[in-house]
């Protein structure tokens, strides 16, 4: 079945660097979701894209979907502690229904 | 307005014995999925609900069950349990077909002795 890689698995960052995670797939995406989730805490959902090479950016983050449709990523500028969780990617495939498949996820340490 | 409740937070079984979760989905959402959260398999999706009917299935056995009633709460039961289905149990609703995002409840944390 369709799976939804993540690199890397694990990224320790001291405070103010950048952190990239990325997301590929074996095949083309309908869309693709990005979720946070904290420590102990339940995922928190980013953002969504859609359309084939959209750029979305939030604040510090910056979510791209690749020309192709088969790869994402999340790029973080100048981290800070508060960014700290598993960055899940996920593709919400409709039609008779929602389901949400993720990605392996990326844990992002940021350290002082 | 409050969001996704999930009950219990925490329970203790050992194997053999069965069990309900109970998921509250944000009021006015009628699509509640569950999915198990482990350390080796990630987030894998349970199934889907909305109006009462089961809209879609994952991978897992027919121990995994579920259903929703008609205030769109919804309950997960596992029977038989096993030690490999110790897991974070999380709840998410959203308002229907096709929509996003998913809002996660805090999830029952569930553990096999």
């Amino acid at each position: 079945g369709q799976q939804v890689m993540q690199i890397p698995q694990y990224q320790h960052v001291q405070e103010g660097e950048d952190f990239t995670t990325y997301c590929n797939s074996s095949t083309t995406l309908s869309n693709i979701q990005w979720y946070k989730q904290r420590p102990g805490g339940h995922p928190v959902f980013l953002i969504q894209l859609v359309k084939s090479g959209e750029v979305k950016k939030q604040k510090r983050l910056t979510f791209q979907f690749g020309e192709a449709k088969k790869n994402s990523s999340l790029h973080i500028t100048a981290t800070q502690t508060t960014d700290v969780g598993t960055y899940f990617c996920a593709e919400l495939i409709t039609g008779g229904g929602n389901k949400l498949t993720f990605g392996t996820g990326t844990q992002l340490k940021v350290e002082l | 307005k409050a969001g996704v409740t999930q009950t219990p937070r925490y329970l203790i079984k050992t194997r053999g014995q069965q069990v309900t979760l109970s998921c509250s989905p944000i009021s006015g959402h009628r699509s509640v999925s569950w999915y198990q959260q482990t350390p080796g398999q990630g987030l894998q999706f349970l199934f889907e609900y909305f109006s009462e009917t089961q809209r879609n299935k994952g991978n897992f056995p027919g121990r995994f069950s579920g259903r929703q009633f008609s205030n769109s709460r919804s309950e997960m039961n596992v029977s038989t349990l096993e030690l490999g289905d110790s897991a974070l149990y999380l709840c998410a609703s959203s308002s229907g077909e096709g929509s996003w995002p998913q809002h996660f409840g805090d999830g029952t944390r569930l553990s096999i002795l």
